[in-house]
Protein backbone atom coordinates (compact mmCIF):
# COMPACT_ATOMS: atom_id res chain seq x y z
CA UNK A 1 0.00 0.00 0.00
CA UNK A 2 1.41 3.06 -0.75
CA UNK A 3 1.63 5.70 1.93
CA UNK A 4 3.00 8.86 1.83
CA UNK A 5 3.44 10.55 5.68
CA UNK A 6 4.46 14.71 5.67
CA UNK A 7 6.11 16.26 8.69
CA UNK A 8 7.81 19.08 9.75
CA UNK A 9 5.10 22.21 9.67
CA UNK A 10 4.07 24.49 12.46
CA UNK A 11 4.32 28.29 13.20
CA UNK A 12 6.63 30.67 11.68
CA UNK A 13 7.05 34.23 11.56
CA UNK A 14 7.00 36.17 8.43
CA UNK A 15 10.51 36.10 6.60
CA UNK A 16 11.70 32.62 8.40
CA UNK A 17 12.16 29.38 7.21
CA UNK A 18 10.67 25.99 7.57
CA UNK A 19 11.61 22.37 5.71
CA UNK A 20 8.73 20.25 5.77
CA UNK A 21 9.34 16.37 4.91
CA UNK A 22 7.52 13.54 3.56
CA UNK A 23 8.13 9.85 4.52
CA UNK A 24 7.13 7.45 0.99
CA UNK A 25 6.50 3.74 1.74
CA UNK A 26 4.93 1.14 -0.44
CA UNK A 27 6.42 1.78 -3.64
CA UNK A 28 10.04 1.69 -5.14
CA UNK A 29 10.22 5.47 -4.23
CA UNK A 30 13.46 6.31 -6.38
CA UNK A 31 11.83 5.12 -9.50
CA UNK A 32 9.17 7.87 -9.49
CA UNK A 33 8.77 11.73 -9.37
CA UNK A 34 7.41 13.05 -6.96
CA UNK A 35 5.54 16.97 -5.67
CA UNK A 36 4.32 19.02 -3.09
CA UNK A 37 0.93 20.32 -3.52
CA UNK A 38 -0.70 22.79 -0.75
CA UNK A 39 -3.90 24.70 -0.22
CA UNK A 40 -4.64 27.79 2.14
CA UNK A 41 -7.56 27.32 4.44
CA UNK A 42 -10.75 27.32 2.75
CA UNK A 43 -8.90 27.77 -0.84
CA UNK A 44 -8.10 25.33 -3.71
CA UNK A 45 -5.20 23.07 -4.75
CA UNK A 46 -2.45 25.39 -6.17
CA UNK A 47 0.73 23.12 -7.20
CA UNK A 48 4.49 23.82 -5.65
CA UNK A 49 7.07 21.55 -6.78
CA UNK A 50 8.05 18.55 -8.68
CA UNK A 51 11.68 16.62 -8.91
CA UNK A 52 12.26 13.68 -11.05
CA UNK A 53 12.95 10.44 -9.77
CA UNK A 54 17.42 10.97 -9.64
CA UNK A 55 16.68 14.70 -8.43
CA UNK A 56 18.48 15.95 -11.44
CA UNK A 57 15.41 18.49 -12.42
CA UNK A 58 13.40 20.12 -10.34
CA UNK A 59 10.10 22.62 -11.52
CA UNK A 60 8.50 25.23 -9.73
CA UNK A 61 5.45 28.00 -9.46
CA UNK A 62 6.97 31.41 -9.95
CA UNK A 63 4.94 32.45 -7.07
CA UNK A 64 7.78 30.34 -4.84
CA UNK A 65 10.70 30.05 -7.44
CA UNK A 66 13.85 31.37 -5.42
CA UNK A 67 12.66 30.86 -2.36
CA UNK A 68 11.45 27.02 -1.94
CA UNK A 69 14.14 24.27 -2.77
CA UNK A 70 13.06 20.74 -2.87
CA UNK A 71 15.19 17.99 -2.64
CA UNK A 72 14.90 14.17 -1.85
CA UNK A 73 16.68 11.76 -0.41
CA UNK A 74 16.04 8.50 -2.61
CA UNK A 75 18.18 6.67 0.29
CA UNK A 76 15.94 7.26 3.09
CA UNK A 77 12.81 7.33 0.91
CA UNK A 78 11.73 10.76 1.98
CA UNK A 79 10.95 14.08 -0.04
CA UNK A 80 11.69 17.75 1.31
CA UNK A 81 11.20 21.35 0.88
CA UNK A 82 13.09 24.02 2.04
CA UNK A 83 10.58 26.88 2.27
CA UNK A 84 12.60 30.24 2.68
CA UNK A 85 11.55 34.07 3.05
CA UNK A 86 8.26 33.22 4.44
CA UNK A 87 4.93 35.46 4.11
CA UNK A 88 1.29 35.03 4.76
CA UNK A 89 0.73 33.81 1.77
CA UNK A 90 2.30 30.40 1.78
CA UNK A 91 0.21 29.66 5.12
CA UNK A 92 -1.69 26.18 3.43
CA UNK A 93 -1.58 22.17 4.05
CA UNK A 94 1.12 20.90 2.47
CA UNK A 95 0.07 17.27 0.69
CA UNK A 96 3.10 15.57 -0.82
CA UNK A 97 1.68 13.75 -3.82
CA UNK A 98 3.19 10.58 -6.51
CA UNK A 99 2.92 12.40 -10.04
CA UNK A 100 3.06 9.82 -12.64
CA UNK A 101 4.85 11.76 -15.16
CA UNK A 102 4.16 10.69 -18.94
CA UNK A 103 2.05 12.00 -21.36
CA UNK A 104 -0.24 12.20 -19.00
CA UNK A 105 0.42 13.82 -15.53
CA UNK A 106 -1.17 12.91 -12.27
CA UNK A 107 -1.01 12.63 -8.61
CA UNK A 108 -2.24 8.95 -8.35
CA UNK A 109 -0.95 9.27 -4.31
CA UNK A 110 -1.43 11.73 -1.78
CA UNK A 111 -0.13 12.10 2.13
CA UNK A 112 -2.76 13.57 4.49
CA UNK A 113 -0.73 16.87 4.65
CA UNK A 114 1.07 19.01 7.07
CA UNK A 115 0.04 22.61 7.60
CA UNK A 116 2.39 25.40 7.59
CA UNK A 117 1.15 28.96 9.43
CA UNK A 118 3.30 32.05 8.58
CA UNK A 119 1.94 34.93 11.14
CA UNK A 120 3.64 36.69 13.93
CA UNK B 1 -7.01 33.13 -10.15
CA UNK B 2 -7.09 29.78 -11.32
CA UNK B 3 -5.56 28.40 -14.61
CA UNK B 4 -8.39 26.21 -15.45
CA UNK B 5 -11.88 27.63 -14.50
CA UNK B 6 -15.03 25.59 -12.80
CA UNK B 7 -17.90 26.34 -11.34
CA UNK B 8 -18.36 27.29 -7.60
CA UNK B 9 -20.78 24.95 -6.77
CA UNK B 10 -23.18 22.55 -8.42
CA UNK B 11 -26.04 20.75 -6.69
CA UNK B 12 -28.85 18.05 -7.43
CA UNK B 13 -31.12 15.58 -5.50
CA UNK B 14 -29.86 11.82 -4.36
CA UNK B 15 -30.14 9.65 -7.64
CA UNK B 16 -29.85 12.43 -10.32
CA UNK B 17 -26.56 13.06 -12.49
CA UNK B 18 -24.54 16.30 -11.80
CA UNK B 19 -22.03 17.47 -14.31
CA UNK B 20 -18.65 19.64 -13.34
CA UNK B 21 -17.40 21.99 -16.55
CA UNK B 22 -13.41 22.42 -16.39
CA UNK B 23 -12.56 25.15 -19.17
CA UNK B 24 -9.12 25.74 -19.81
CA UNK B 25 -6.50 26.77 -23.10
CA UNK B 26 -4.52 25.42 -25.72
CA UNK B 27 -1.47 25.08 -23.28
CA UNK B 28 -2.99 23.16 -21.32
CA UNK B 29 -6.24 21.37 -21.55
CA UNK B 30 -6.12 21.38 -25.15
CA UNK B 31 -3.10 19.48 -25.57
CA UNK B 32 -2.24 17.59 -22.57
CA UNK B 33 -4.68 14.84 -20.57
CA UNK B 34 -6.81 15.84 -17.61
CA UNK B 35 -7.40 14.23 -14.03
CA UNK B 36 -10.30 14.69 -11.99
CA UNK B 37 -10.04 14.79 -8.01
CA UNK B 38 -12.54 14.51 -5.20
CA UNK B 39 -11.66 16.00 -1.22
CA UNK B 40 -14.30 15.18 1.46
CA UNK B 41 -14.45 17.56 3.89
CA UNK B 42 -11.87 17.42 6.02
CA UNK B 43 -9.64 14.95 4.19
CA UNK B 44 -7.01 15.22 1.43
CA UNK B 45 -7.70 14.95 -2.54
CA UNK B 46 -7.87 11.37 -4.15
CA UNK B 47 -7.49 10.44 -7.41
CA UNK B 48 -10.92 10.12 -9.52
CA UNK B 49 -10.56 10.25 -13.36
CA UNK B 50 -7.44 10.59 -14.76
CA UNK B 51 -6.09 10.48 -18.97
CA UNK B 52 -9.26 12.31 -19.49
CA UNK B 53 -11.58 9.33 -18.55
CA UNK B 54 -10.10 6.62 -17.22
CA UNK B 55 -11.22 6.04 -13.58
CA UNK B 56 -8.48 3.83 -11.22
CA UNK B 57 -8.85 0.55 -9.30
CA UNK B 58 -11.97 1.35 -6.80
CA UNK B 59 -13.54 4.36 -8.46
CA UNK B 60 -17.24 3.62 -9.32
CA UNK B 61 -18.61 3.69 -12.85
CA UNK B 62 -20.96 6.11 -10.94
CA UNK B 63 -18.19 8.21 -11.99
CA UNK B 64 -17.09 9.54 -15.97
CA UNK B 65 -15.12 12.10 -17.61
CA UNK B 66 -14.65 13.33 -20.80
CA UNK B 67 -12.57 16.31 -23.17
CA UNK B 68 -13.54 18.40 -25.84
CA UNK B 69 -10.96 21.23 -27.07
CA UNK B 70 -10.06 23.12 -24.22
CA UNK B 71 -12.54 21.98 -22.14
CA UNK B 72 -13.67 18.86 -19.93
CA UNK B 73 -16.51 17.36 -17.78
CA UNK B 74 -16.87 15.27 -15.15
CA UNK B 75 -19.88 13.31 -14.63
CA UNK B 76 -21.66 11.79 -11.54
CA UNK B 77 -24.76 9.84 -11.87
CA UNK B 78 -26.41 8.29 -9.29
CA UNK B 79 -25.39 10.37 -6.59
CA UNK B 80 -25.35 9.44 -2.91
CA UNK B 81 -25.10 12.15 0.09
CA UNK B 82 -21.58 10.58 0.47
CA UNK B 83 -20.33 12.54 -3.29
CA UNK B 84 -21.00 15.29 -0.83
CA UNK B 85 -17.11 17.21 -1.68
CA UNK B 86 -14.75 19.27 -3.71
CA UNK B 87 -14.11 18.71 -7.52
CA UNK B 88 -11.16 19.94 -8.90
CA UNK B 89 -9.83 19.20 -12.67
CA UNK B 90 -5.77 19.51 -12.93
CA UNK B 91 -3.33 18.97 -16.04
CA UNK B 92 -0.43 19.86 -16.62
CA UNK B 93 0.28 23.36 -18.63
CA UNK B 94 3.12 23.26 -21.56
CA UNK B 95 4.07 26.80 -21.73
CA UNK B 96 4.20 27.40 -17.99
CA UNK B 97 5.72 23.83 -17.26
CA UNK B 98 3.92 23.42 -14.24
CA UNK B 99 0.83 21.63 -12.93
CA UNK B 100 -1.99 23.79 -12.48
CA UNK B 101 -6.11 22.48 -10.78
CA UNK B 102 -9.12 24.62 -11.61
CA UNK B 103 -10.29 26.77 -8.30
CA UNK B 104 -12.62 23.69 -7.19
CA UNK B 105 -16.57 22.81 -7.10
CA UNK B 106 -18.24 22.28 -4.22
CA UNK B 107 -21.10 19.61 -4.42
CA UNK B 108 -23.84 19.72 -2.67
CA UNK B 109 -26.38 16.52 -2.43
CA UNK B 110 -29.73 18.37 -1.72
Amino acid sequence: EVQLLESGGGLVQPGGSLRVSCAASGFTFSNYVVSWVRQAPGKGLEWVSAISSSGSSTYYTDSVKGRFTISRDNSKNTLYLQMNSLTAEDTAIYYCAKLHWGPARYFDYWGQGTLVTVSS
Amino acid sequence: QSVLTQPPSVSAAPGQKVTISCSGSSSNIGNNYVSWYQQLPGTAPKLLIYDNNKRPSGIPDRFSGSKSGTSATLGITGLQTGDEADYYCGTWDSVLNAGVFGGGTKLTVL
